[in-house]
């Protein structure tokens, strides 16, 4: 079946810190892959997505993500973070025969100031 | 200019009280899904209508259903909550279901339902 892992649990950084959020899925074949965003007491909302072409995928507030097919992963990344990014990233992959969209389990991104 | 609307946003319910929560969308998407998502875990699919099908998950309890009255609103039914189903509930809804690129689905607040 397939999967979406995410590494990090929780995540600690400093205002003006690189970021790089881990994420592998399972899936062997054609497979479109996500990162949402979840702020404290609001509604998922896309950051980006990948369907096909260009690996390197440019989403909204300075956020990238970089499909590298041998490795199965979409890591998410952003060169410097402010306070508030401070929110709860998941990555989530549609794909296969499951026809759904399959998410990780997150990862908590606080940022102090 | 709210896309995915869900009602209410909080809900508290007594253990065996049927509840209903709310969902509507002005994007005129065919697709529309209710997703159960616990304290610190991934949204988990319960069942998703294609226009009027219903696709129910293999592992959703009987206890959870779900009406579609039209293409604007979705309900999701729970007729007799227990504990364990104290968790935030997700609307979504995408155009088409697939691996195209009108997939992406745009979600609602969510309905936080405590069960006490």
């Amino acid at each position: 079946a397939q999967s979406v892992s995410q590494h990090n649990h929780h995540v600690i950084l400093s205002e003006a810190a690189s970021l790089e959020l881990g994420c592998n899925y399972s899936y062997g074949g054609t497979v479109n892959l996500f990162w949402y965003v979840q702020y404290p007491g609001q509604h998922l909302q896309l950051l980006l997505k990948y369907f096909s072409g260009d690996p390197l995928v440019k989403g909204i507030k300075g956020f990238e993500a970089e499909f590298i097919k041998s490795k199965f992963s979409f890591n998410l990344r952003k060169p410097s973070v402010q306070w508030s990014d401070t929110a709860e990233y998941f990555c989530a992959a549609y794909g296969g025969s499951q026809g759904n969209l399959i998410f990780g389990k997150g990862t908590k991104l606080s940022v102090k100031p | 200019d709210a896309m995915v609307i869900q009602n209410p946003r909080y809900q508290v319910t007594q253990f065996g009280k049927p509840v209903t929560l709310s969902c509507s969308q002005t994007l005129n998407h065919n697709v529309m899904y209710w997703y159960q998502q616990k304290s610190s875990q991934a949204p988990k699919l319960l069942f998703h209508y294609y226009d009027k099908d219903f696709n129910n998950e293999a592992d959703t309890p009987d206890n959870f259903q779900s009406r579609r009255p039209n293409t604007s609103f979705c309900f999701l039914d729970i007729r007799s909550p227990g504990l364990g189903d104290t968790a935030m509930y997700l609307c979504a809804t995408s155009r088409e279901t697939g691996t195209t690129v009108t997939d992406t689905q745009y979600f609602g607040p969510g309905t936080r339902l405590t069960v006490l």
